[in-house]
């Protein structure tokens, strides 16, 4: 099992759904981190939190410590959202990071 | 605006040759890393540095090696490519400690080895 699992593996959205991908981790971290690759390959690092939400933007992430658990939601979908989010987690201030396989997002016009 | 810069952005080679990867990053970020994606794969970690003089092998093993001579440069090394080098190599950099920071990537090189 790994270490850091998301779900769903590939959405596809309508432009305008509210869209959320969700991650789950099995071992104690400093930080999560949600990162967002287009298919022309740049990583964008979208949010780094250790506890409570975040927002920017259309984007909102939670982390709940206690059960392990991250929500990355898009609210007013649109086209330009589709890409891959990817999941990773990082033990300790100097701790490496651990990547979860990434949700493959589309969004229909 | 990109703060770590990778070059060259594309890479076609024969086999055989020697082939220097260049990532530089501006924000004094202490750890930088080395990624190896193919393409719809996750990333694989083959190298990090803590700092000048600090280098260390990742999760995959790889061929490859590196060096960090200056804080801000980390140039990945193959001494002889192979076709089984041909992938998208990524670099990374964020600042650890109680200064933690975001992790910030280049937009990579994308390696073929014919």
């Amino acid at each position: 099992k790994n270490e850091v699992e998301q779900s769903p593996q590939n959405l596809t959205a309508q432009e305008g759904e509210f869209i959320t991908i969700n991650c789950s981790y099995s071992v104690g971290i400093s930080a999560l981190h949600w990162l967002q690759q287009h298919p022309g390959g740049g990583i964008v690092s979208l949010f780094m939190l250790s506890s409570g939400k975040k927002k920017h933007g259309r984007l909102i992430a939670t982390i709940n410590i206690q059960e392990k658990h991250s929500s990355l939601h898009i609210t007013a979908s649109h086209p330009r959202d589709s890409a891959v989010y990817i999941c990773a987690v990082s033990r300790g201030s100097q701790g490496n990071l651990i990547f979860g396989k990434g949700t493959k997002l589309s969004v229909k016009p | 605006e990109a703060d770590i810069y990778q070059t060259p952005r594309y890479l076609v080679i024969g086999t055989g040759k020697k082939i220097t990867l260049e990532c530089s990053q501006t924000m004094g970020h202490d750890k930088m890393y080395w990624y190896q994606q193919d393409p719809g794969m996750e990333l694989h970690l083959i190298h990090y540095s803590y700092g000048v003089n600090s280098t260390e092998k990742g999760d995959l093993s790889s061929e490859s090696t590196v060096s960090r001579i200056r804080t801000e440069h980390f140039p990945l090394t193959l001494e002889s490519a192979r076709p089984s080098h041909t992938s998208q190599y990524l670099c990374a950099s964020r600042q650890t400690g109680t200064n933690n920071s975001p992790l910030h990537f280049g937009n990579g090189t994308r390696l073929t080895v014919t």
